[in-house]
């Protein structure tokens, strides 16, 4: 059973633009979020991450956004850029355990 | 500041042979250990986390094992390899505290043949 959810595998985005990435949990128990960037053959790097006691959290080019109703985050990158091209993911986690559980990830492309 | 080294980069092993993948974290100390595995079209799944020396959480419990001999050592081992362990192995570490981010290393390609 899949806890953390990106459901589109892809997202091309004109260089410029806002690109939007989408999370969805199923666990309510999750209270801490995070977004990392992947480039092929390397480990992945963390971005930005949210506490459920806020709903937003801003961080340059980058802002996450948390709708606990909806049990849905999203990920603003704008303006785009050609570096931001990668594979994103997200993860949660909760303070009953030490695990951090990721989505399948959403794979960006930046088009010039 | 605090790094984390994972090796090897790449390995090509038989099927029915043994692994081991070493991870260490300079820097810091007490973290919390963790492994993934990238396999394809499926995410980063955890497989195994260690909140201090000798404590192994297991998620996925199947030919893989592992250890923590020290407080930032965390070994991943097979004693035989299936096809289906191919993938990207990443080890992570964060600070033995809630509301802490994953820092990964750079990742072992494993193939098995």
């Amino acid at each position: 059973d899949q806890q953390v959810k990106q459901n589109s595998p892809s997202l091309s985005v004109q260089e410029g633009r806002i690109s939007i990435l989408n999370c969805d949990y199923t666990n309510s128990m999750f209270d801490y979020f995070l977004w990392y960037k992947k480039y092929p053959a390397e480990g992945p790097t963390f971005l930005i991450s949210i506490s459920s006691i806020k709903d937003k959290n801003e961080d340059g080019r980058f802002t996450v956004f948390l709708n606990k109703s909806a049990k849905h985050l999203s990920l603003h990158i704008v303006p785009s850029q050609p570096g931001d091209s990668a594979v994103y993911f997200c993860a949660a986690s909760s303070n009953r355990d030490d695990k951090i559980i990721f989505g399948k990830g959403t794979r960006l492309h930046i088009l010039p | 500041s605090q790094t984390i080294h994972q090796w090897p980069a790449t390995l090509v092993q038989p099927v029915g042979s043994p692994l081991s993948l070493e991870c260490t974290v300079e820097g810091t100390s007490n973290p919390n250990l963790y492994w993934y595995r990238q396999a394809a079209g499926r995410g980063l799944q955890l497989l195994f986390y260690s909140v201090g020396i000798g404590q192994i959480s297991s998620e996925v419990p199947q030919n893989l094992s592992a250890s923590r001999p020290q407080d930032r050592q965390f070994i991943l081992s097979s004693k035989k390899l299936l096809l289906s362990d191919s993938g990207f192995y990443l080890c992570a570490w964060s600070v033995y505290t809630y509301n802490s981010p994953l820092h990964f290393g750079n990742g072992t390609r494993l193939t098995v043949t």
